[in-house]
């Protein structure tokens, strides 16, 4: 079974421009996740998506949002990128809303912001 | 406010012993707690999984124990070898229903000298 996976792998951006990232999970997840890690803060909880709905989000601005498909992928986008939005982002997919689930996380994206 | 520590932030053991990592959470009242590994520009690799009803679980060299009362947990490795070298992290999931997540430590960075 395929892990997850997250396109791109890497970007650089330029303060004031958007961005968008995608995470597929793992086939028959339903659950995603998604994750902020910089070596200030380590790592922080964004926002959880389920069957198409965010479900719970985390202390970011409005300028961080995602969303999730049909097909269970998700996208995050970052609108106004400010040179500490340079990150690595990860995601996690589980198999479903269960507070027992266990997480599986891709290989994040990193982005540059200049 | 669910806050996770990890001590100490960075360990190095030669090859062949055993080495205990820490964490340690602040509310008892969490769903599960799990084990990840790292590799530098990475992402996440889970390790372990224990559930809040379970004292320990197992998989090959690792063992995690829990104890929730007094919010602690550790990470047994046994026999390191240098491919044990990585970031271990620790994330519990806590939070009301609808509103849980995952909160991580910070990590510890471990080093196995051959």
């Amino acid at each position: 079974k395929a892990g997850v996976t997250q396109t791109p792998r890497y970007l650089i951006k330029t303060r004031g421009q958007q961005v968008t990232l995608s995470c597929s999970p793992i086939s028959g997840h339903r659950s995603v996740s998604w994750y902020q890690q910089t070596p200030g803060q380590g790592l922080q909880f964004l926002f959880e998506y389920f069957s198409e709905t965010q479900r719970n989000k985390g202390n970011f601005p409005g300028r961080f949002s995602g969303r999730q498909f049909s097909n269970s992928r998700s996208e995050m986008n970052v609108s106004t990128l400010e040179l500490g939005d340079s990150a690595l982002y990860l995601c996690a997919s589980s198999a479903g809303q269960g507070l027992n689930n266990e997480q599986f996380f891709g290989p994040g994206t990193r982005l540059t912001v200049l | 406010k669910q806050e996770v520590t990890q001590i100490p932030a960075a360990l190095s053991v030669p090859e062949g012993e055993n080495l205990v990592l820490n964490c340690s959470f602040t509310d008892s009242a969490i769903y599960n707690l799990q084990w990840f590994r790292q590799d530098p520009g990475k992402g996440l690799t889970s390790l372990l999984l224990i559930q809040s009803s379970q004292r320990e679980q197992t998989s090959g060299r690792l063992n995690a124990s829990l104890d929730k009362s007094s919010g602690r947990s550790t990470l047994y490795i046994a026999a390191s070898q240098p491919g044990d070298s990585a970031t271990y992290l620790c994330a519990v999931k806590s939070g009301s229903f609808g509103n849980e997540k995952l909160t991580f430590g910070t990590g510890t960075r471990l080093t196995i000298i051959p």
